[in-house]
């Protein structure tokens, strides 16, 4: 059964770095999500990305924050300057339409210190 | 603003013993509710579709059914392995192409043997 990968699963960096997670959308969806999830909060939308731009983002995503799909599989978010409250979850998901069911990846732990 | 709450917080239940999960939305036109299970440390996972008032989907022991203000997920003789947060999220109607899920904070439900 077709998945969305997400590489790492853990990553730790040091305030002020950049850092990109990485996704893999399951191959036949054309809409890609990324999420947020704080320890202890609810699953937060950051950002939609369909037909290479951006549809909808959130007051989460702001100019420290870009995605990219760099080819045909691969779709990435980049926080240019990490502060300590980024420190979350980050699910990557995708979906077939914009009106149908999102499938999310297994997320990247991002710790920043 | 879109908005989900979810009820109760916590519920832990005896193997075998039936019980109901709530989810209460606003949200203005709601284009598809949507069901999750969500492991500690892990993604959320899609159970369940809704996208009008009355219909019900069933998947092994677990129910869900839609109202117009509510949805509802019932659990049928719970065992050990359904214990998990499980997670409500809505999508709106609206113009422009991907949508964000609003997602409620979840109902961790613990079923002990």
């Amino acid at each position: 059964e077709p998945e969305v990968t997400q590489t790492p699963s853990h990553q730790v960096t040091q305030m002020g770095q950049e850092v990109i997670l990485r996704c893999v959308p399951i191959s036949n969806h054309l809409y890609f999500y990324w999420y947020r999830q704080i320890l202890g909060q609810k699953v937060e939308f950051l950002v939609s990305f369909y037909n290479n731009e951006i549809s909808e983002k959130s007051e989460i995503f702001d100019d420290q924050f870009s995605v990219e799909r760099p080819d045909g599989s691969n779709f990435t978010l980049k926080i240019r300057s990490t502060k300590l409250e980024d420190s979350a979850m980050y699910f990557c998901a995708s979906s077939r339409t914009a009106h149908y069911e999102q499938y999310f990846g297994p997320g990247t732990r991002l710790t920043v210190t | 603003e879109d908005q989900v709450t979810q009820s109760p917080e916590a519920l832990r239940l005896q193997e075998g013993e039936s019980s109901s999960l709530n989810c209460s939305y606003t949200v203005s036109g709601l284009r598809g509710l949507f069901w999750y299970r969500q492991d500690p440390g892990k993604g959320p996972e899609f159970l369940f579709t809704l996208y009008s008032a009355g219909e019900e989907k069933e998947k092994e022991r677990l129910k869900a059914t839609l109202t117009k203000k509510e949805s509802f997920l019932h659990i049928t003789a719970p065992k050990p392995e359904d214990s998990a947060t499980y997670l409500c999220a809505v999508l709106p109607r609206g113009k422009g192409s991907a949508r964000q899920l609003t997602f409620g904070s979840g109902t961790q439900l613990t079923v002990l043997p």
